[in-house]
């Protein structure tokens, strides 16, 4: 069964625009992770934050996390038309190890 | 580095049959894991090998089997086929020790008729 929830189920956008992705999760974590599929085909991973951290930079993403509230966001800045795709967060749930639970995903449409 | 590769990447069978779908993890890794994908929704977990041992299992009935050979890669078997697998299958590998990033494969598209 899914995890959880992702909010919106899309999100259309206009090229250079920042784009936010919120995921809830119903158990207790030991990291979240979120990942990108263009297409229907394979996922690629973008960035983890362990259930200690706060927040995460990588390039123009930022991911926070809150555990109290049991949920995340991604953020996008300055988004390109390459970044039109689905995307997914993953929890790693306390004691299974490095079984990946995926949300429903957010699907993207950058327009230029 | 090839990354990691599955094969076929479409395959069309007939209600009632028999699949094997094939991993080929990424170099290093030493740990494959399956999941399914329906149209519109995010991945499920089917199971996890290490080791040549099945590690870890998701809610799927035993109709699901796989194996992992002594050279990490891996197989996925889906017996009495019905309409309801169809689906995109994905092959994750990664490191037992690794910090849990997993790496996909781009997947196979499985249609039941």
């Amino acid at each position: 069964s899914q995890q959880g929830e992702e909010d919106p189920q899309a999100l259309s956008i206009q090229e250079g625009e920042n784009a936010t992705m919120n995921c809830s999760y119903k158990t207790s974590i030991n990291n979240l992770q979120w990942y990108r599929q263009n297409s229907g085909r394979g996922l690629v991973h973008l960035i983890l934050i362990r259930s200690n951290e706060r927040e995460k930079h990588s390039g123009r993403l930022r991911v926070t996390l809150d555990t109290s509230k049991k949920s995340s966001s991604l953020l996008i800045t300055a988004s390109r038309a390459a970044d039109t795709a689905s995307y997914f967060c993953a929890t790693v749930n306390t004691g299974t190890a490095s079984k990946l639970t995926f949300g429903t995903g957010t699907r993207l449409q950058v327009t230029l | 580095d090839a990354g990691v590769t599955q094969s076929p990447t479409h395959l069309i069978k007939t209600r009632g049959q028999q699949v094997t779908l094939r991993c080929s993890p990424k170099s290093g890794h030493d740990t494959v894991s399956w999941y399914q994908q329906a149209l519109g929704q995010g991945p499920q977990f089917i199971f996890q090998y290490y080791e040549e041992e099945e590690r870890q299992r998701g809610n799927f009935p035993d109709r699901f089997s796989g194996h992992q050979f002594p050279n990490y890669s891996s197989e996925l078997n889906v017996n009495a086929l019905l309409l309801g697998d169809s689906a995109l299958y994905l092959c994750a590998s990664s490191q037992i020790a690794g910090a849990m990033k997993a790496f996909f494969g781009q997947g196979t598209r499985l249609t039941v008729v």
